[in-house]
């Protein structure tokens, strides 16, 4: 089946730093990514839709100079979380949209826990 | 805006038993329909997905849907101990010319004991 995969699994900066989260798509393209954030205890929220090839559609209240979005091919996809403060701590997780198997069945990354101390 | 209910739970299933979990959403026009298993820390792994009204079945699970009611629901039956997670309900509307994210409900903590 699908694979999608992320990296780092675990990741902890600085304050004021900044961290990248890579998503790939192993054995499929994908034209659509997308970015969740999940604290803990809290559902999966949608943070943006990354399209290959043009920019990041964002959700509202999702600060896009803060969290920098690069879909530069078909299988791959970057966060980048800039100036990292503690309350951006979270579980951050794509997923990619496999078109090829008809309907809109979407796969997730096995996902990267953030640490900002 | 989209929305999506489910009880958080948690349902307590005795080991072998049926559990049913339940889920509505606010937006009429979604079209695909999906519950994802999430263990603990790591990430939501696809159950089912059923885009028509009716029962889809796939070994142990079966998923309900009703889109006049905007109703979805999952029954896992002879329930296993690592059955025991939270399971996610997700809507999405695909309007086959694009495809946006997921909405999620909060989950359903779903206990199996043995």
């Amino acid at each position: 089946g699908a694979v999608v995969s992320q990296h780092p699994s675990r990741v902890i900066c600085k304050s004021g730093t900044s961290v990248k989260i890579e998503c790939r798509s192993l054995d499929f393209q994908a034209t659509t990514m997308f970015w969740y954030r999940q604290f803990p205890k809290q559902s999966l929220m949608l943070m943006a839709t990354s399209n290959e090839g043009s920019k990041a559609t964002y959700e509202q209240g999702v600060e896009k100079d803060k969290f920098l979005i690069n879909h530069a091919s078909l299988t791959l996809s970057t966060l980048t979380v800039t100036s990292a403060h503690p309350e951006d701590s979270s579980f951050y997780i794509c997923s990619a949209n496999n078109r090829a198997q008809g309907g809109n069945t979407i796969y997730f990354g096995e996902g990267s826990w953030l640490t900002v101390v | 805006q989209k929305e999506v209910e489910q009880n958080s739970g948690p349902l307590s299933v005795p080991e072998g038993a049926i559990a049913s979990l339940n889920c509505t959403y606010s937006d009429r026009v979604s079209q695909s329909f999906f519950w994802y298993r999430q263990y603990s820390g790591k990430s939501p792994e696809l159950i089912m997905s059923i885009y028509s009204n009716g029962d889809k079945e796939d070994g142990r699970f079966t998923a309900q849907l009703n889109k006049a009611s905007q109703y979805v629901s999952l029954l896992i039956r002879d329930s296993q101990p690592s059955d025991s997670a939270t399971y996610l309900c997700a809507v999405n509307e695909y309007s086959g010319g694009g495809a946006d994210g997921l909405t999620f409900g909060k989950g359903t903590h779903l206990i199996i004991q043995p």
